[in-house]
């Protein structure tokens, strides 16, 4: 089973919907991320969360926003998604025990259009 | 000019060929990560390290904190080695990921 999912897989919608990418994992980690990545582009993060009441921006936080539920569990919107917002979506988590060097783990992606 | 590098870009080999990437970082790093993704998107771990030398099957990874540079070889390449590999750097003292934007490589058979 893998240890961090993500739903959708793919979605296409259109401009001005109300979007959520959900993640869950069962890793057990505290902190999870969301990222965006654009063709010839490195992993963006949008925003991040060390535990379910601490939840923090991102270098490109506009137009999104999070909710982490649990601790398994952290959510990714888009208020009103724009063609711009057209990109793969990851989320990752990683632990914060000694020596885990925060490796994070990717889930597999969310293939997000906007049209 | 960005934080990580990679180079070259874009990478076509012959199966069988000894291949490596290389990745430069200006910053302050505690650990560097080798990752891979599959032409399906996904991404996985290949190593994490923060000085010397990891090896794993045909993969290598190497690293020297003094000059600030990672090179990842593959050994006797296959075409089911085809992706993208990208370098990604922990900065010193927090918790952020630098990534670099990725290598593309292909295996021909």
């Amino acid at each position: 089973d893998a240890d961090v999912t993500q739903t959708p897989r793919n979605r296409i919608t259109k401009t001005g919907k109300r979007i959520m990418l959900e993640c869950s994992q069962t890793k057990g980690h505290d902190r999870m991320y969301w990222y965006r990545q654009d063709p010839g582009l490195g992993l963006r993060l949008i925003y991040y969360s060390f535990d379910v009441k601490d939840i923090n921006k991102g270098e490109i936080s506009d137009g999104y926003s999070v909710s982490r539920q649990a601790q398994a569990k952290f959510s990714l919107s888009l208020e009103s998604a724009i063609p711009n917002q057209t990109a793969l979506y990851f989320c990752a988590t990683s632990d914060v025990g000694r020596g885990s060097y925060n490796e994070q783990f990717f889930g597999p992606g969310t293939r997000l259009t906007v049209l | 000019k960005n934080e990580v590098e990679q180079s070259p870009q874009n990478l076509t080999a012959q199966e069988g060929e000894f291949i490596t990437i290389n990745c430069s970082y200006s910053v302050g790093i505690s650990a560097l990560h080798w990752l891979q993704q599959h032409p399906g998107g996904g991404i996985v771990s290949l190593f994490m390290l923060s000085s010397g030398k990891k090896k794993h099957g045909r993969l290598i990874a190497t690293i020297n904190i003094q000059e600030k540079h990672s090179s990842l070889h593959i050994t006797a390449s296959h075409p089911r080695d085809s992706a993208v590999y990208i370098c990604a750097v922990r900065s010193s003292g927090t918790y952020k990921y630098i990534f670099g934007t990725g290598t593309r490589l292909k295996v021909l058979a």
